[in-house]
């Protein structure tokens, strides 16, 4: 079965600390990977994807993901956290060649002062 | 560019009453476009998919005489939420494929900003 498994509901960094956000997919295709960050009330913004080639992908904000085929993963991380990167983060599979979007359950990130 | 949008953003209606929410496509013609449905606090459910002048293709599970969507232009989809009950408040969101060619070619979705409805 093809699924996205984010660990971790929420999760809780103070401001300017390292962001990690985890994602793992199970496919029996080559995927495509997408984080994409909601605003509550909002839609979804695009953060970043990963199609084929360069592993490192960057995006928006700051964030990029590593693309890891043995460890079936693409983890989201910031270097240093911003107020205003607290949001709900969902990471998102495609199986190569379709066209739907499978969501995983989404991890809310709380950033302190 | 590619910003979709919804209308209305906020919506409540009465028990037994229908519920017309608009998506489009301002700047870019899109040939299908996704209607997802998110509960508080869960991920994103697709409900169907929706193809400009053919049938919608609806996941397993929704009911297609309850959610009816029409695809009527490349820039324009509705979802009519017929004879609408509590059970049906939720939070709507629509997204139009792109195709992109950076960095490498591939579809791409862009999200509208939501409708939350409220059936009382």
């Amino acid at each position: 079965a093809q699924s996205v498994t984010q660990l971790g509901s929420h999760v809780s960094v103070s401001e300017g600390a390292l962001v990690l956000l985890r994602c793992n997919y199970s496919s029996s295709v080559p995927p495509y990977l997408f984080w994409y960050v909601q605003y509550p009330n909002q839609g979804l913004q695009l953060l970043l994807k990963y199609t084929t080639g360069a592993t490192l992908v960057k995006g928006i904000n700051g964030f990029e993901a590593e693309f890891k085929k043995s460890e079936t993963s693409f983890h989201l991380t910031k270097p240093s956290a911003h107020m205003s990167d607290a949001a709900e983060y969902f990471c998102a599979f495609s199986p190569r060649g379709f066209q739907k979007l499978v969501f995983g359950t989404g991890t809310r990130l709380l950033v302190s002062p | 560019g590619a910003v979709v949008s919804q209308h209305p953003s906020r919506v409540i209606c009465k028990s037994g009453t229908s519920v017309k929410i608009e998506c489009r496509s301002l700047d870019f013609q899109a040939t299908t476009m996704f209607w997802y449905r998110q509960f508080p606090k869960q991920s994103l459910m697709l409900m169907a998919t929706s193809n400009e002048g053919s049938k919608a293709t609806y996941e397993q599970g929704v009911e297609k005489d309850k959610f009816l969507i029409n695809h009527a232009s490349l820039t324009l989809s509705t979802l009519t939420v017929t004879s609408a009950h509590p059970e049906d408040s939720s939070f709507y969101i629509c997204s139009a494929r792109v195709y992109s060619s950076r960095p490498t070619a591939s579809y791409e979705q862009y999200f509208g900003p939501g409708t939350r409805l409220t059936v009382t």
